[in-house]
């Protein structure tokens, strides 16, 4: 088990840029989360997969957000035509599913801290 | 809609002291409430969870908490904080037909020696 893993850790773009965030969950886990935190912040509610199903998406979320796990395995996160307001830390969490309480029991990565100039 | 309070912003408190962090909830159908630390450059890391059953819970690194139905409540307790308790804490909530998690703004709890 090696954990919730987050690339890029960091990432600097200039405004109207597109970049991509790749998460890689738990080799176990088939729901993968992700959450947007600003500074001073929790985390907030993006979007979820259950394994290549992408099951709910946060008003958050808007027209210029993409994610994607075409596999069931990794997951990626899009954001076309990036603005200042994008900035943040962008978490990626993961957890098993099953007929357990373990299903409520989501593991962040690192996350990818966004700086949009 | 659900939604966590976490009323304290900033606590300061010394080495080998008690540490209490607030947490409030609103949430419709049964809630299950987490508790998660924030080291800078880190990601959160699950404390301790409440599903059901004994309202008190315990979790990683000698924190507990207890779950209160009737003051909507699930408070974070330590009884003697170690300086590597410095980081930001988080109070979360889901439930039995949602899982994904709705947090507080969180504390940042800070020990000075």
């Amino acid at each position: 088990d090696t954990g919730v893993s987050q690339n890029p850790r960091h990432k600097i773009t200039k405004r109207g840029q597109n970049v991509t965030f790749r998460c890689d969950p738990i080799s176990e886990h088939n729901r993968l989360y992700w959450y947007r935190q600003t500074l001073g912040q929790g985390p907030e509610f993006l979007t979820y997969f259950q394994n290549e199903a992408q099951l709910e998406k946060s008003r958050l979320l808007s027209d210029r957000f993409s994610a994607e796990r075409p596999k069931g395995s990794f997951s990626t996160l899009e954001i076309q035509r990036t603005e200042q307001g994008d900035s943040a830390m962008y978490l990626c969490a993961s957890s098993s599913f099953g007929q357990t309480q373990l299903s409520y029991e989501q593991y962040f990565g690192p996350g990818t801290r966004l700086t949009v100039t | 809609a659900q939604s966590v309070t976490q009323p304290d912003i900033h606590i300061t408190v010394s080495e080998g002291a008690s540490l209490e962090l607030r947490c409030n909830y609103s949430y419709g159908a049964t809630p299950y409430l987490f508790w998660y630390v924030q080291s800078p450059g880190q990601g959160l890391q699950l404390l301790l969870k409440y599903f059901s059953g004994d309202t008190l819970v315990k979790g990683i690194n000698g924190f507990e908490a207890e779950f209160n139905k009737s003051q909507t409540s699930f408070h974070l307790r330590k009884p003697s904080v170690h300086i590597s308790d410095t980081a930001e804490y988080f109070c979360a909530v889901s439930g039995s037909n949602d899982y994904k998690l709705s947090f507080g703004a969180g504390t940042t709890v800070t020990v000075r020696a």
